[in-house]
């Protein structure tokens, strides 16, 4: 069964820790992203990778870090830097269609700091 | 710089009834749009998608959309609404050589039996 998969499906996090959430596609996508979804706004992407061992930083990367040393896993750190985590977070990966990817979502993780 | 424009934050209508999602783009040249849907605690879901061609695509669910340029809109419409398609609808253009997906904050539907 191809697709996307996030885990954990929530997460709680103390002041002060960094929390690792997972992302796993077997879509065989070269790239994949990571956004943030708060209540009332549109998703915003944190980081992004087109190919293995590369990434690029989004639009609000700070306080975030990741790394991509397979093709198919694409973790996010949320370090204790990140000033205000409480959100869902979504990853997707991409599947090329000439000049523009059509990216695919998982089910996404909500992270919360108690 | 790109950005897509959703009007409308909530709708809602009638089980049976016919549905539009609005959604306006802003760029130059033909762009990709795309409408995703999510359900409460759920990802995305690519309802359907537009890079070229026809201007009426259709999609999953009974969905299509029509592109016009005249109007700058990609607007999602559905014949018959049924109960199971409350949800929030989020239109997308990409942005950038890295295929960076631009949303719109998003359209909450009820409906109503």
């Amino acid at each position: 069964d191809g697709g996307i998969t996030q885990s954990p499906k929530y997460l709680f996090r103390k002041e002060g820790q960094n929390v690792t959430l997972s992302c796993e596609q077997n879509l065989n996508h070269d790239a994949m992203y990571w956004y943030r979804q708060d209540p009332g706004q549109g998703l915003r992407l944190i980081y992004y990778s087109q190919i293995v061992n590369d990434f690029q930083k989004g639009d609000i990367a700070e306080g975030y870090s990741v790394s991509r040393e397979k093709k198919e896993s694409f973790p996010l750190t949320v370090t204790s830097a990140q000033k205000n985590p409480t959100a869902f977070y979504l990853c997707a990966s991409g599947a090329p269609g000439g000049l523009a990817d059509t990216q695919y979502f998982g089910p996404g993780t909500r992270l919360t700091v108690l | 710089a790109q950005s897509v424009t959703q009007p409308d934050i909530h709708i809602t209508v009638s089980e049976g009834a016919s549905l539009e999602l609005r959604c306006n783009y802003s760029y130059g040249a033909t762009p990709y749009l795309f409408w995703y849907v999510q359900s409460p605690g759920q990802g995305l879901q690519l309802l359907l998608k537009y890079f070229s061609g026809d201007t009426l695509v259709q999609g999953i669910k009974g969905f299509e959309a029509e592109f016009k340029r005249s109007q700058s809109s990609f607007n999602l419409r559905k014949p018959s609404v049924h109960w199971s398609d409350a949800a929030e609808y989020f239109c997308a253009t990409i942005s950038g050589g890295y295929n960076k997906l631009i949303f719109g904050a998003g359209t909450r539907l009820a409906v109503h039996p």
